[in-house]
């Protein structure tokens, strides 16, 4: 069965642009979850997605916002891109039992 | 409290032994704890979880030991190999209608031959 799929896997930005990130998850999984991974701040939680809507939010601002399709398909954007952007963002899919099952991620940097 | 603190950030056993790492939380609302493992270029995956219910998981060379009382949990690893050289992360969720996961820092594990 294939796993959680991010694309694109690598992605260099200038400040001030915006990006957009896709997930694909693990057939029949409905819930997808959003990572930052630095090595300053570790792995934060972003936002998740349940049946195309928003179940819960990290503390981010506003600039990062996601979506989730009626397939369990989501993307991510930031916009107004800054330098501390710059990160490792994991997407995540997980079934009822609480199993997640993360993507090998999106290299975001900017410049 | 939302937080899970993770030690050592680092650590070096030679092939063989059996690295422990400890994670604390606060929250007594956590009712899954897993353990990820991390490879450089790659996700974390999971490899082993615990609730609870128990005071220990095993599941191949991976156990988890839980301290209720103490919010205290740890992961051993034994026999490690040097392929076992990767960061663990520990990490809690509280269920209540989101799998969202609190992470630790990471343990950063060299298993020299």
């Amino acid at each position: 069965k294939a796993g959680v799929t991010q694309t694109p896997r690598y992605l260099i930005k200038t400040r001030g642009q915006q990006v957009t990130l896709s997930c694909s998850p693990i057939s029949g999984h409905r819930s997808v979850s959003w990572y930052q991974q630095t090595p300053g701040q570790g792995l934060q939680f972003l936002f998740e997605y349940f049946s195309e809507t928003q179940r819960n939010k990290g503390n981010f601002p506003g600039r990062f916002s996601g979506r989730q399709f009626s397939n369990s398909r989501s993307e991510m954007n930031v916009s107004t891109l800054e330098l501390g952007d710059s990160a490792l963002y994991l997407c995540a899919s997980s079934s009822r039992d609480y199993g997640y099952t993360f993507g090998s991620g999106t290299r975001l940097t900017v410049v | 409290q939302q937080q899970v603190k993770q030690s050592p950030q680092s650590l070096i056993v030679q092939k063989g032994g059996i690295p422990i790492i400890n994670c604390a939380y606060e929250n007594t609302a956590f009712d899954y704890f897993p353990w990820y493992q991390q490879f450089p270029g790659k996700g974390p995956a999971l490899l082993i979880a615990i609730r609870p219910d128990v005071s220990e998981k095993k599941e191949g060379r991976f156990t988890i030991s839980f301290n209720k009382s103490a919010k205290q949990f740890s992961l051993h690893i034994m026999d490690s190999q040097p392929g076992d050289s990767a960061t663990y992360f520990c990490a809690a969720s509280s269920g209540a209608g989101s799998y969202q996961l609190t992470f630790g820092k990471g343990t950063k594990l060299s298993v020299i031959p």
